[in-house]
Parts: structure tokens; C-alpha cells; sequence
């Protein structure tokens, strides 16, 4: 079934020591997103790429990063994750910006 | 961008109707209202978006108010697999601003 994959499921680092969370898909999808969710809040974006055009939200801070190697994958980087960053990080696709997301089931980060 | 206000939380008994509302009374001409739901435990899912006129799909129906300032998300046999936290967005024409509100945390009761 075509379908957004998030690797790990869970991942746990320790305070100031970067990690990459993965996203792939196989709907061919133009866009990609980040989304952290924090526990018993809503999802916030963090960045979306349209193909390869990455584009920021204007209060992302700059800690976190992100790479779109190609149409199927994009990763989120956490330079040096403070406990403050423990969250779902969740990502979606779409085919353009105005159509419906479907979102991959989240990548639990801890940072101990 | 408009912003969205919904109730916190609802509750339904199972195989009754839901109307799940939503305020968006800063909406601009050409922003879209979709309503999305998280079931515990997994990422969001899409369950209907609309502009102008309601909107019927095989998940749900969209109601929007004639001067677009509201609408309601309308669940037509709530069954206990339907309790979720439902958010309504607002996005503009190119689907910019997508932002989630608090949402409504909707209960179902057997």
C-alpha cells in the first residue's frame, strides 16, 4: 500500500548530541512536511519542502534543519536537541499546497 | 491567516449523530476550511475540506455557514472508532498558513 513511513518509531538521545529522524514515501507526493507535536498540544509545522523549494516556518528555530534528497525521502536534523525539543515529530505529504495531507504515524523523540 | 476556535471537548453516544463546530470568523474569500482528526496514538487523517458550498464524503459532511464565519463538521452515526481530537484549519489559496488549532476532543459513549 502506498504509504508514509517514519523510522524510527522512537528514538532517544541524549541532551546536545544531534539525531536525524527519517520520512519516506511511496505516493510520489510534490510535498513534504515536519510537524512537532508536543504532549496534549496540536501539531505545529516546522518546514515543508515543495519538491525541492524548503520552506521555513518564520518561528522554527534554527536548531532544527531539514534535507529532501529526493522525491521519496526527507529528513529532520536536530543540531543539538535540549529537553525542551521531546516530542512526536510527525511527517505528511501532499501532492500540491492546497491538497489533502496524509501524515506518516510520528517519530517519538526523547532527550534524556 | 484566520484562526479557529472550536469547543474543547464534545461528547456523543455511539450511533448518534455529531456536529462538531468551528468559528473562523477572520476568514478571507478564497481561504479553504478542512477539518482533520487525530485518533490516539496516530498521526493526523484528512476527513473533508470545502470553500463555498457543503460537502458530503463517505467519512463525513461539511456545513458552511452562507457568510463562511463558521461551519460544522457532522458525523452522521458516531461510532466508538470515531473518538478522536478533530481540528478545523483555514488555509489560504495556495494552502499557506496551515495551522492547527486546539481542536475538539470528541468522546463516543457505547
Amino acid at each position: 500500500d502506498a504509504m508514509v513511513i517514519q523510522n524510527p518509531r522512537y528514538q532517544v538521545t541524549q541532551f546536545g548530541k544531534p539525531v536525524t529522524l527519517s520520512c519516506s514515501q511511496t505516493l510520489n507526493h510534490n510535498v513534504m512536511y515536519w510537524y512537532q507535536q508536543k504532549s496534549s498540544q496540536a501539531p505545529k509545522l516546522l518546514f515543508h519542502y515543495y519538491d525541492k523549494d524548503f520552506n521555513n516556518e518564520a518561528d522554527t528555530p534554527d536548531n532544527f534543519q531539514s534535507r529532501r534528497p529526493n522525491t521519496s525521502f526527507c529528513f529532520l536534523d536536530i543540531r543539538s536537541p535540549g529537553l525542551g525539543d521531546a516530542a512526536m515529530y510527525l511527517c505528511a505529504t501532499s501532492r500540491g499546497l492546497r491538497d489533502e495531507q496524509f501524515f506518516g504515524p510520528g517519530t517519538r523523540l526523547t532527550v534524556l | 491567516d484566520a484562526k479557529t476556535t472550536q469547543p474543547n471537548s464534545m461528547e456523543s453516544n455511539e450511533e448518534e449523530p455529531v456536529h462538531l463546530p468551528c468559528n473562523h470568523s477572520t476568514i478571507s474569500g478564497t481561504d479553504y476550511i478542512h477539518w482533520y482528526r487525530q485518533l490516539p496514538s496516530q498521526g493526523p487523517e484528512y476527513v473533508i475540506h470545502g470553500l463555498t458550498s457543503n460537502v458530503n464524503n463517505r467519512m463525513a459532511s461539511l456545513a458552511i455557514a452562507e457568510d463562511r464565519k463558521s461551519s460544522t463538521l457532522i458525523l452522521h452515526r458516531a461510532t466508538l472508532r470515531d473518538a478522536a481530537v478533530y481540528y478545523c484549519i483555514c488555509t489560504d489559496n495556495y494552502g499557506q498558513n496551515f495551522v492547527f488549532g486546539p481542536g475538539t476532543r470528541l468522546s463516543v459513549l457505547p
